[in-house]
């Protein structure tokens, strides 16, 4: 299977801060990533995929790009309610897989 | 808007069967792939299975081939997932998941239910 890394673990930002997460794939996977956020005991929230188009209705502070092997994940004027577990996931190749997460903390 | 509501979930033996189901509502159902995925606890995410918006493409992920069986009714606007010989192993919460783009099976989650949570423990 397609090993998705993220980088890093975890990070610890402050309001208003701009923060970059990193995603790398053992394969190439084009540009079929996807960003998802999670909070604690809710379902995943897609936010972007074909790696830079953001899911409708999906805040334009968040920003994904990269292709290939490497993505990243950038969010602005980190707010409260960003405060979140965020997970890539690569669906070009069988079976699409999803990364570790990175949790994303306040400082 | 969207809603998909997973139900079934429950605390079973090792060997055993359960049953889940997802109820859709706010979008045409019968239009689109549909996936489960699921998470082990305070663990990430693992895709499980996916179904075409009528049926005629099925594909699991190795580690429930053979056990799993999932299954859709258009009529009901309902996913169903058939899990058996439980593991300790497949212990975690499920969420059912809908597909971005009708027609096509692209494995781009768009929305997700809430999910249920199944223990296998003896």
């Amino acid at each position: 299977d397609t090993q998705m890394t993220q980088s890093p673990s975890s990070l610890s930002a402050g309001v208003g801060d701009r923060v970059t997460i990193t995603c790398r794939a053992s394969q190439y996977v084009s540009n079929y990533l996807a960003w998802f956020q999670q909070k604690p005991g809710k379902a995943p929230k897609s936010l972007i995929y074909a790696a830079s188009t953001l899911q409708s209705g999906v805040s334009s502070k968040f920003s994904g790009s990269g292709s290939g092997t490497d993505f990243t994940l950038t969010i602005s004027n980190l707010q409260p309610e960003d405060f979140a577990t965020y997970y890539c996931q690569q669906y070009h190749i069988f079976p699409p897989t999803f990364g570790q997460g990175t949790k994303v903390e306040i400082k | 808007q969207v809603q998909l509501v997973e139900s079934g979930g429950g605390v079973v033996q090792p060997g055993t069967s359960l049953s889940l189901s997802c109820a859709a509502s706010g979008f045409t159902f019968k239009n689109y792939a549909m996936h489960w995925v699921r998470q082990a606890p305070g663990k990430g995410l693992e895709w499980v299975a996916v179904i075409s918006y009528d049926g005629s493409n099925i594909y699991y992920a190795d580690s429930v081939k053979g056990r799993f069986t999932i299954s859709r009714d258009n009529s009901k606007n309902t996913l169903y997932l058939q899990m058996n010989s439980l593991r300790a192993e497949d212990t975690a919460v499920y969420f059912c998941a809908k597909d971005r783009v009708n027609y096509q099976v692209l494995y781009e989650l768009d929305y997700w239910g809430q999910g249920t949570l199944v223990t296998v423990s003896s």
